[in-house]
């Protein structure tokens, strides 16, 4: 199957920092989603973004289907930030997504 | 107004036992998922239904069995419920059944004892 590589894995800021956050995939995709996890659990979609780059705020994100990978930026990082960053690809548009093992951010104060 | 709702929120029982799990949305949408993710963070597609019919269905025990009565609800519903089972358990809608931005409720915990 698909393997989507996330990196790193851990990651922590002081607030204010910018950070990158890296998805890698090893198939060409139709669609890849970025999800924030919260510290209480709630999952909370950031971008659906299958090619190109998208804002929104203090975050952005772009994907290079060509070359299998995607970022997401976030600026000027807030506490509100911290949790769990997930990626998430669908090979054959189809909504079947397959998750990355994910990237937990810890900004702080 | 939730968007998408999960009862219950915490579910502990005995190892043996069949539970369910119910899931609402009222964003509108066509299609519905069930997700597991497990103590370490991992998220896994279950199930996926398209307006009340089953259009995927991962690898997953048989002791497992989606129900939607309608394209608003998807329940879960488990038998036998075994150790391993634990976990955090998401449903998730989307607009469409195809490219389309899914839409999670708060996750239901499920530990079997």
């Amino acid at each position: 199957g698909i393997q989507v590589e996330q990196s790193p894995p851990d990651l922590i800021l002081q607030e204010g920092a910018n950070s990158t956050l890296r998805c890698n995939f090893s198939d060409s995709v139709n669609n890849l989603q970025w999800f924030h996890q919260n510290p209480w659990g709630q999952l909370i979609n950031l971008f659906y973004i299958p090619s190109g780059t998208k804002q929104n705020g203090r975050l952005s994100a772009t994907t290079v289907a060509t070359e299998r990978y995607s970022l997401l930026y976030i600026s000027s990082s807030q506490t509100t930030d911290s949790g769990v960053y997930f990626c998430a690809v669908d090979l054959y548009n189809f909504n079947k997504f397959y998750f990355g093992s994910g990237t937990k951010l810890n900004v702080k104060p | 107004d939730t968007a998408v709702s999960q009862t219950p929120k915490y579910l502990v029982t005995q190892m043996g036992n069949d539970k369910s799990i119910k899931c609402e949305q009222n964003l509108g949408h066509d299609t519905m998922y069930w997700y597991k993710q497990d103590s370490k963070k991992f998220l896994k597609i279950m199930f996926s239904y398209n307006n009340k019919e089953l259009i995927i269905n991962e690898t997953v025990p048989n002791r497992f069995s989606p129900k939607s009565p309608d394209k608003a609800h998807l329940n879960l519903h488990i038998n036998s419920l075994e150790l391993g089972d634990s976990a955090v358990y998401f449903c998730a809608s989307s607009q469409d059944r195809m490219g389309d931005t899914q839409y999670f409720g708060p996750g239901t915990r499920l530990t079997v004892l």
